[in-house]
C-alpha cells in the first residue's frame, strides 16, 4: 500500500531557529514530491521535486529530494512567527496525491 | 498557477440534507480532484473528476454519497448527500496544471453538519 510518513508530527521552536521537516514515502509509480503549507485554510503550494539532489529554494525555505532513500526534507531558516502552520508533503503518482499526516510547526516569539 | 474558486466557502447544514459544492477554474485543466480533510486530519482523496464521464472514486467513497459532475474542463461539482455529523469537514477542489504538473488547491468549503 502506498504511504507517506512525516516527522516530527509537531514541533515548537523559537523565532530565529532553523528547523528540518522530514518526509519519507513508499509509492508505486512515483512521479514527484510536493510540499504545501496549510494555515487556517487550504494548502498553499511550496515546492515540487522530481530529481534527486537538486535543492529548491524560496527565501528562507529550501527542500531536497533523495529518490534512492525515498525521502525529502524541508528546511526553514531564521524562523518567524508567520511560519507557524501545518506543513504537508505529498507524493504524486501520476493519478493522485498521497498525503502525509503533516507536521504542525509552532514558532514562538 | 490558476485561480480556483469554490462555493460555498462555509456552510452549516442540517442532518439528512444534501449540499453541492462548486469549483470553477479560470483556465482549462486536465485533471480535477476532490479531497476531504476531517478535523485534525490530513487530506484524503475522494475522487478524480473526469470530464464527460463518471468520476473515479477512491476506496471508501461511493457515488451515491458523493456524486460528482464535471461538464467541462473548467468546472466541477461535488455533492455531499444525506449528511451526518461525521461529514463535517473541509472539502477541497484541486487541479493539475499541465505546466510543471503541479497540483493547486481551492480555498476549501468548510461544512458543519448539525
Amino acid at each position: 500500500e502506498d504511504k507517506v510518513v512525516q516527522s516530527p508530527l509537531s514541533l515548537v521552536v523559537h523565532e530565529g531557529d532553523t528547523v528540518t521537516l522530514n518526509c519519507s514515502y513508499e509509492v508505486t509509480n512515483f512521479r514527484s514530491l510536493l510540499w504545501y503549507k496549510q494555515e487556517k485554510k487550504a494548502p498553499t503550494f511550496l515546492f515540487m521535486l522530481t530529481s534527486s539532489g537538486i535543492e529548491k529554494k524560496s527565501g528562507r525555505l529550501s527542500s531536497i529530494l533523495d529518490k534512492k532513500e525515498l525521502f525529502s526534507i524541508l528546511n526553514i531558516t531564521a524562523t518567524q512567527t508567520g511560519d507557524s502552520a501545518v506543513y504537508l508533503c505529498a507524493a504524486f503518482e501520476g493519478g493522485k496525491l498521497i498525503f502525509g499526516q503533516g507536521t504542525e510547526l509552532s514558532v514562538k516569539p | 498557477s490558476a485561480v480556483i474558486s469554490q462555493k460555498p466557502s462555509r456552510d452549516i447544514c442540517q442532518r439528512g440534507t444534501s449540499l453541492t459544492i462548486q469549483c470553477q477554474v479560470d483556465s482549462q485543466v486536465t485533471m480535477m480532484f476532490w479531497y476531504r480533510q476531517q478535523p485534525g486530519q490530513s487530506l484524503t482523496l475522494i475522487a478524480t473528476a473526469n470530464q464527460g464521464s463518471e468520476a473515479t472514486y477512491e476506496s471508501g467513497f461511493v457515488i451515491d454519497k458523493f456524486p460528482i459532475s464535471r461538464p467541462n474542463l473548467t468546472f466541477s461539482t461535488l455533492t455531499v448527500s444525506n449528511m451526518s455529523p461525521e461529514d463535517s469537514s473541509i472539502y477541497l477542489c484541486s487541479v493539475l496544471l499541465g505546466i510543471g504538473n503541479t497540483i493547486y488547491f481551492g480555498e476549501g468549503s468548510w461544512l458543519t453538519v448539525v
